[in-house]
């Protein structure tokens, strides 16, 4: 079974600046998928970013960039240029692939972006 | 983008009601429909995968009795908290998989906006 483990309950940045959010995870899988999601206070789930495990290339997606180190099993979400509006719960979520389309949550990190 | 729309929003029963949710998929076929519950402060627990035309698959500890679903079209899913009690109050989501994607990397699930669910 995999797991997600994001070690950072809450977290906050100052508006326009950078922070970085961290995610590791477990798994014996070789090719598999990560993302990250944001959950703002309207609730909805929205994709920020995806990475596949066969890439090397870190994703980026605009303001948002990941650092995924396969070997360490480490995901971390780097946001750039915080605005207010990134205030949000952030989730790392994984997909062992193979035909499943599962995903394994980990608990979330409290972003809080502060004027 | 693709939308998925869940109603209603927010729920206060009574114990004992039964309480149906639906899930739409608005402008793609869902093959593959997911029902999450999530706890205040917690990550999101997968309680059920729905499949078009059969029977849903439960996790671990979910009691399919309890929660009904019911997945009868490509562009619909429900699920219906039987005889609800205090102790199933709880915000519950749901996601669709657009089954034009092959790949789940190129595009995993999208939610909906979720159910907050209160029973007294």
């Amino acid at each position: 079974a995999q797991t997600v483990t994001q070690s950072q309950p809450e977290m906050s940045v100052q508006e326009a600046e950078t922070v970085t959010l961290s995610c590791t995870y477990d798994t014996s899988e070789n090719n598999y998928y990560l993302f990250w999601y944001k959950q703002p206070p309207s609730r909805q789930m929205i994709l920020v970013i995806r990475q596949e495990a066969y890439k090397q290339q870190n994703a980026t997606e605009n303001r948002f960039s990941v650092n995924f180190q396969k070997a360490a099993k480490s995901f971390s979400l780097k946001i750039s240029d915080s605005p207010l509006g990134d205030t949000a719960m952030y989730f790392c979520a994984f997909n062992a692939g193979a035909g499943s389309y599962q995903l394994t949550f980990g608990k979330g990190t409290k972003l809080s972006v502060i004027p | 983008g693709a939308v998925v729309s869940q109603h209603p929003s927010r729920v206060i029963c009574k114990s004992g009601t039964s309480v149906k949710i639906e899930c739409r998929s608005l402008d793609f076929q869902a093959t593959t429909m997911f029902w999450y519950r999530q706890f205040p402060k917690k990550s999101l627990m997968l309680m059920a995968t729905s499949n078009e035309g059969s029977k849903a698959t439960y996790e671990q500890g979910v009691e399919k009795d309890k929660f009904l679903i019911n997945h009868a079209s490509l562009t619909l899913s429900t699920l219906t908290v039987t005889s609800a009690h205090p102790e199933d109050s709880s915000f519950y989501i749901c996601s669709a998989r657009d089954a034009s994607r092959g790949n789940i990397g190129n595009q995993p699930q999208h939610f909906g906006d979720g159910t907050r669910l209160s029973i007294l």
